[in-house]
């Protein structure tokens, strides 16, 4: 079945970068999701690659996309303490039909 | 406001006991979901639905039941069939496209004592 794996934790201090790694199993994934949890809350989708593509910006993020190595990284540019969360990759390989394989989450720890 | 609506947000209830989850949202998606969230294990899918009236079981269903009688709701309920309970559940939805996001309420903490 499909697997999708995370390290759980990172701290980072505030202004560095950070980057949040994830790699998959299942060659047949459509898309590539980064969700952002805060404590007690429900997921917010931060971005998503579509897997025809090696790498997507938006604003602070960075995603970057290794089809070859299923491999997956979030970089956060001047990483800020309101960043601190729990980072999520998920994957899905739907067609018409949304059903994500989420992975075990990265904890984030921005210290000032 | 649109959006995906759990609740409550915290649940207690006693060993032995089902107990029923709330989700409504009124963003017009054909598919909802609920997902189960344990410490350092990420989200596992327990029910999902497309279309009112069907539903079809996750990775982990025993123990839980759906009904999707209307649209716009799609309660689970934790029977007492269901060895570990404790959890904070997240109920989702989206459209039946293939590009598109889920959406994820603020979930609820049910504990069992």
């Amino acid at each position: 079945g499909e697997d999708v794996e995370q390290s759980l934790f990172l701290s980072v201090r505030e202004g560095d970068s950070s980057v949040i790694n994830c790699t998959y199993t299942d060659s047949s994934s459509t898309y590539l999701y980064w969700y952002k949890q805060e404590p007690g809350a429900g997921l917010q989708l931060l971005t998503y690659i579509f897997s025809n593509m090696d790498m997507k910006q938006d604003q602070r993020l960075t995603v970057l996309l290794n089809k070859k190595d299923k491999h997956l990284s979030l970089r956060i540019a001047d990483t800020q303490t309101g960043d601190s969360a729990i980072y999520f990759c998920a994957e899905s390989d739907a067609l018409g039909f949304q059903k994500l394989v989420f992975g075990t989450g990265t904890r984030l720890l921005v210290s000032p | 406001d649109g959006g995906i609506t759990q609740s409550p947000k915290y649940l207690f209830r006693k060993e032995g006991q089902n107990v029923t989850l709330s989700c409504e949202q009124n963003l017009n998606h054909d598919a909802m979901y609920w997902y189960r969230q344990d410490p350092g294990q990420g989200l596992r899918l327990i029910y999902y639905s497309q279309i009112v009236n069907d539903f079809q079981k996750g990775d982990i269903a025993e123990g839980y039941s759906v009904s999707r009688e209307k649209k716009e709701s799609f309660p689970l309920t934790v029977t007492s069939a269901q060895k570990n309970p404790t959890a904070f559940y997240l109920c989702a939805s989206s459209t039946l496209d293939s590009n598109t996001e889920a959406f994820f309420g603020q979930g609820t903490r049910l504990t069992v004592v």
